[in-house]
């Protein structure tokens, strides 16, 4: 079964960037599948960040895209999130997943709260 | 990209039916067959309940189901059990490869 593990910064003070790194198990990225990123501010819902698949294609939620990179590093199994210019808003727990085949969040890492905070 | 739209709360006694509302537009839910849901307790992981409107990943009971009708889906969970106490979303496809989540809503079991 696939596993997924987000590491990172807990704290990151503004206007810096955020940078999370997701790293899997049980499963090669370069196999297939999409692998994304959720989060979800504390008490509130959940936002899709964006997804890549193998290949290099990734797509970004419209409001992020102007401050997202992701990129995908096959040779280490991992794939990463960039948030730049980071402001409390931006305060989340922050989740890695699996999609199948781009449409759904079949297995979720265990999450990672980033705080904004200078 | 607007969020979906959910109940805040819903509530059902044991061995009740519920049922949870998704509302999006012709972009999202309406556009295409590709709604999921997922089961949140407080502090833990999402877990996928329903993908592709109605259809159930392994292991998850037959008491949950999922349809749609417009631009609206909807999950069910008959035969209310109380660890079916937690937060539901629904997500969509929004086309060009994006997903769009609602709002949650809370499920209380009285």
């Amino acid at each position: 079964q696939v596993q997924l593990q987000e590491s990172g910064p807990g704290l990151v003070k503004p206007p810096e960037t955020l940078s999370l790194t997701c790293t899997v198990s049980g499963y090669s990225i370069s196999s297939g599948f999409y692998w994304g990123w959720i989060r979800q501010p504390p008490g509130k819902g959940l936002e899709w960040i964006g997804n890549l698949y193998h290949n290099g294609n990734i797509y970004y939620n419209p409001s992020l895209k102007s401050r997202v990179i992701m990129s995908v590093d096959t040779s280490k199994n991992q794939f990463s999130l960039k948030l730049i210019s980071v402001t409390a808003a931006d305060t989340a727990v922050y989740y890695c997943a699996t999609m199948t085949d781009s449409t759904r969040c079949d297995y979720w890492g265990q999450g990672t709260l980033v705080t904004v905070s200078s | 990209q607007s969020a979906l739209t959910q109940p805040r709360s819903v509530s059902g006694s044991p061995g009740q039916s519920v049922t949870i509302s998704c509302t999006g537009t012709s972009s999202n839910v309406g556009g295409y067959n590709y709604v999921s849901w997922y089961q949140q307790y407080p502090g833990k992981v999402p877990k996928l309940m329903i993908y592709h409107v109605t259809e159930r990943p392994s292991g998850v009971p037959d008491r949950f189901s999922g349809s749609k009708s417009g631009n609206t889906a909807s999950l069910t969970v008959s035969g209310l059990q109380t660890e079916d106490e937690a937060d539901y979303y629904c997500c969509s496809y929004a086309g060009t490869y994006s997903l769009v989540f609602g709002g949650g809503t809370k499920l209380t079991v009285l």
